[in-house]
């Protein structure tokens, strides 16, 4: 079974405005990751947030963690046509083994 | 650097029949994984390893072999291939509790 989950499953926005999707885990970890998958490419890193932050930026990205909950949450900011992908969180638990959830798929208007 | 390069990128194989997935990192990270993406399922992982002749078991293993005889290589095997196999293959490298680089990914279909 996958450690995280991704909610919503798909996101619609207009350009310019803030997408947010949430994931939640199931047991302790040591970081959790964001990726971006465009349509049929590999996964690419977005950010990594380690169990003792809450939050963290980069760029137009802003990742916070709640440990006492078992979720972290990625925001996207002014939101542009390229941010159109899917986009994965990845629980890093034991044995350096990353665990994927199914998915936000965002889709940006122009 | 090439990071991580992933052979062939697309692939058709008929039922019963075996073949080899190639994986190569050059950034000589001493982990590496293999998953299998599904519509709707995110990425489940297969195999992995934490070093050159050292590989485990991930969530879906069966019907796959893997060995790790170099830092740079992890092949994936498919011993037998079946209509269930069919998926999109990528291979991952990181170098402890980091970022994971991914190849471009290998689409399978087993007809």
């Amino acid at each position: 079974s996958q450690q995280g989950e991704e909610d919503p499953q798909a996101l619609s926005i207009q350009e310019g405005e803030n997408a947010t999707m949430n994931c939640s885990y199931k047991t302790s970890i040591n970081n959790l990751q964001w990726y971006r998958q465009n349509s049929g490419r590999g996964l690419v890193h977005l950010i990594l947030i380690r169990s003792n932050e809450r939050e963290k930026h980069s760029g137009r990205l802003r990742v916070t963690l709640d440990t006492s909950k078992k979720s972290s949450s990625l925001l996207i900011t002014a939101s542009r046509a390229a941010d159109t992908a899917s986009y994965f969180c990845a629980t890093d638990a034991k044995a350096y083994k990353l665990s994927f959830g199914a998915g936000t798929t965002v889709t940006v208007r122009a | 650097n090439a990071g991580v390069t992933q052979t062939p990128k697309f692939q058709v194989l008929k039922t019963g029949q075996s073949m080899t997935l190639q994986c190569a990192q050059d950034m000589n990270h001493e982990y590496m994984s293999w998953y299998r993406q599904d519509p709707g399922m995110g990425l489940r992982l297969i195999h992995y390893s934490v070093g050159a002749g050292i590989t485990d078991q991930g969530e879906v293993p069966n019907g796959y072999n893997v060995s790790r005889s170099t830092t740079e290589d992890f092949p994936l095997r498919l011993l037998s291939a079946a209509p269930s196999q069919t998926s999109v293959y990528f291979c991952a490298s990181r170098s402890g509790a980091t970022e994971a680089f991914f190849g471009q990914g290998t689409r399978l279909t087993v007809v």
